[in-house]
């Protein structure tokens, strides 16, 4: 079975401050990580994918995620947050052995940035 | 013109009462897939399909059922609505992985049911 964790149902920072939202996975294969962004009203956007490849991926709009397999975590950062990433973000993995399973997502972290 | 459309945006309706929320794609995809989100749990995957002959039940099937059309669209019924089921309906689809092994999901803009 595959499962994630995200630590933090929600997250403040300060305009141009980084952003960190943390994603732990749990999966018997090698996975597919992905990470979502909705905005208020609406559906569900992807930011990036991890398919393997290289471990940091980067994403739209600037944000970043790299895969630890020893810790089994795939964090979300930027940079500087800027107030349009205010959002619920979501991670979500996928078996990468078998074309037949659909994904498991986190709980969401609510991103809220300060001016 | 979205590629991924959900009718209705918003519902109201009463307990015990039949509804059917849909679910069109234009993106040509395979696999269509109806999640549920509640606040605080995140998506909750209810039913998906492959292909139009290949349906399967996710985590949280019971009290919906689901029909695929054709290769477009995919429904959502609730036989009997109950007010647990007052959540935030999506539908998404995916390309078959094929080579690539990618399942990337593709989100509608969602429903918003209440039960009364």
């Amino acid at each position: 079975a595959q499962s994630v964790t995200q630590l933090g149902s929600h997250v403040s920072v300060s305009e141009g401050a980084l952003v960190l939202l943390r994603c732990n996975y749990s999966s018997s294969v090698p996975p597919y990580l992905f990470w979502y962004v909705q905005y208020p009203n609406q559906g569900l956007q992807l930011l990036l994918k991890y398919t393997s490849a290289a471990t940091l991926v980067k994403g739209i709009n600037g944000f970043e995620a790299e895969f630890k397999k020893s810790e089994t975590s795939f964090h979300l950062t930027k940079p500087s947050a800027h107030m349009s990433d205010a959002a619920e973000y979501f991670c979500a993995v996928s078996r990468g052995d078998t074309g037949r399973r659909a994904l498991t997502f986190g709980s969401g972290t609510r991103l809220q940035v300060q001016p | 013109d979205a590629d991924v459309t959900q009718t209705p945006r918003n519902r109201i309706t009463k307990t015990g009462k039949r509804i059917m929320l849909e679910c069109s794609q234009t993106k040509g995809h395979d696999r269509m897939y109806w999640y549920r989100q509640d606040p605080g749990l995140g998506l909750q995957l209810i039913y998906y399909s492959f292909d139009v002959k290949d349906i399967n039940k996710g985590e949280i099937s019971d009290g919906y059922s689901v029909s695929r059309q054709a290769q477009a669209k995919f429904s959502l019924s609730l036989e009997s609505a109950i007010p647990n089921q007052t959540a935030l309906y999506f539908c998404a689809t995916s390309d078959s992985p094929g080579t690539r092994g990618i399942n990337e999901q593709f989100f509608g803009p969602g429903t918003r049911l209440t039960v009364l």
